[in-house]
């Protein structure tokens, strides 16, 4: 069975840096395309950022309001998945997914881990 | 890149279908046969109900179908029942890597 678990969020003040994680079992890390997905309180689904396999060239690419200060990242041998936030905005409020995406679409989701960026 | 676009809700009675929309440009939609559809339940993560504009994974009730039509994909659900109430999105590929989903759907079970 595939698990996603995302650790790491909290409330933190703009400006702030925080970094999230996610444990992933049930299918081989390693080989595996991953993306964050946010949700802001009451909004909808938004794409942050992708991460190719090591064989893919671990690729990132980000979404435009978070690219320069985001940055995705992953352990192959702790199969886990970082998420490093710098420079921390209010507008970055949300439930952070970790997804595996395969050919096109997200097929596995974790629970979701809440950050609250407020002063 | 912006949303895809998505009407902000859609209703059905049970037994009845519901179709949802979902409006891109020439440069995800239209482009790719990678669009995909999630359904969340409140406080509950996503889950993906269609892939590759219209295959259903494993387990979801062959009651939800998905279609596209130029720069527009479309999802249908028949015989509605009560716990499809439920947020739905679209997602598609956009070229050079991105990923884009939709503003999302709220289908209300009358």
């Amino acid at each position: 069975e595939v698990q996603l678990v995302e650790s790491g969020g909290s409330l933190v003040k703009p400006g702030e840096s925080l970094r999230l994680s996610c444990a992933a079992s049930g299918f081989t890390f390693s080989n595996a395309w991953m993306i964050w997905v946010r949700q802001a309180p009451g909004g909808g689904l938004e794409w942050v950022g992708r991460i190719k396999s090591k064989t893919d060239g671990e690729t990132t690419d980000y979404a435009a309001p978070v690219k320069g200060r985001f940055t995705i990242s992953r352990d192959d041998s702790k199969n886990t998945l970082y998420l490093q936030m710098d420079s921390l905005k209010t507008e970055d409020t949300a439930v952070y997914y970790c997804t595996h995406y395969i050919s096109g679409s997200v097929h596995y989701w974790g629970q979701g881990t809440l950050v609250t960026v407020s002063s | 890149q912006s949303a895809l676009t998505q009407p902000p809700s859609a209703s059905g009675s049970p037994g009845q279908s519901v179709t949802i929309s979902c409006t891109g440009t020439s440069s995800d939609v239209g482009g790719y046969n990678y669009v995909s559809w999630y359904q969340q339940h409140p406080g509950k993560a996503p889950k993906l109900m269609i892939s590759d504009v219209n295959k259903r994974p494993s387990g979801v009730p062959d009651r939800f179908s998905g279609s596209k039509s130029g720069n527009t994909a479309s999802l249908t659900v028949s015989g509605l029942q009560a716990e499809d109430e439920a947020d739905y999105y679209c997602s598609s590929f956009a070229g050079s890597s991105i990923f884009v989903f939709g503003t999302g759907t709220k289908v209300t079970v009358l």
